[in-house]
């Protein structure tokens, strides 16, 4: 099992331009969540998706959108990159809304010049 | 906004010496969780504590949950290169999400 990937590593894009993050997960898991790591801030919730086909805002949520495309895949897509949301992405999931244990991906690190 | 405060934020010790972190809140919550975080990865959890007073080890790291369900601390002993790493507790903060402290960061030099 592969658990949670994340697509791509690295990114780097200039102010305005758009693109999308993907996440998968290989463990049934019920539960999708995106969160941004920043210096000093600590893991802050943008989006998440309790059950296939919900999702809901979490802390951060402005400049974001999010898909849940099926169980399995939730994207997080930035439609117009502001230098402020140069940050390291993570996805996670769990097998149940109110399960504790969420397991995290390896992270986008994204620069937005 | 239930905040969850980690302290220190930084740590630096030698291998073999003991350590301990703490997250605080001025809430009550109902379970507290762990993760381990290593550079260029995402966390990991360690252990979820649920009930006051608990106290769980995992080797060498042992955790506590205060008796008033407002505190956790995380104790290592003997701390080792491998131990290095940004400490991260969390805890529910509604139906079906986590908040997460801000951490704290150890490194553990050889």
């Amino acid at each position: 099992n592969a658990g949670v990937t994340q697509t791509p590593k690295f990114q780097v894009l200039k102010t305005g331009q758009s693109m999308t993050l993907q996440c998968a997960q290989d463990m049934n898991h019920n539960s999708m969540y995106w969160y941004r790591q920043d210096p000093g801030m600590g893991l802050r919730l943008i989006y998440y998706s309790a059950s296939e086909g919900t999702t809901d805002k979490g802390e951060v949520p402005n400049g974001y959108n999010v898909s849940r495309l099926n169980k399995r895949e939730f994207s997080l897509r930035l439609e117009s990159a502001a230098p402020s949301q140069t940050s390291v992405y993570f996805c996670a999931s769990s097998l149940l809304p109110r399960d504790n244990e969420q397991f995290f991906g390896p992270g986008t690190r994204l620069t937005v010049l | 906004t239930q905040l969850l405060e980690q302290s220190p934020q930084f740590l630096s010790i030698q291998e073999g010496e003991n350590l301990t972190v703490y997250c605080n809140s001025s809430s009550v919550f109902s379970s507290l969780q762990w993760y381990r975080q290593e550079p260029g990865e995402g966390p990991v959890l360690l252990v979820t504590v649920v009930t006051g007073g608990e106290v769980k080890k995992l080797k060498r790291l042992t955790f506590q949950f205060g008796d008033a369900r407002k505190d956790s601390s995380l104790h290592i002993t003997a701390a080792q290169p491998g131990d290095t790493g940004l400490y991260l507790c969390a805890r529910n903060s509604g139906y079906s999400t986590l908040t997460f402290g801000k951490g704290t960061m150890l490194l553990v030099s050889p």
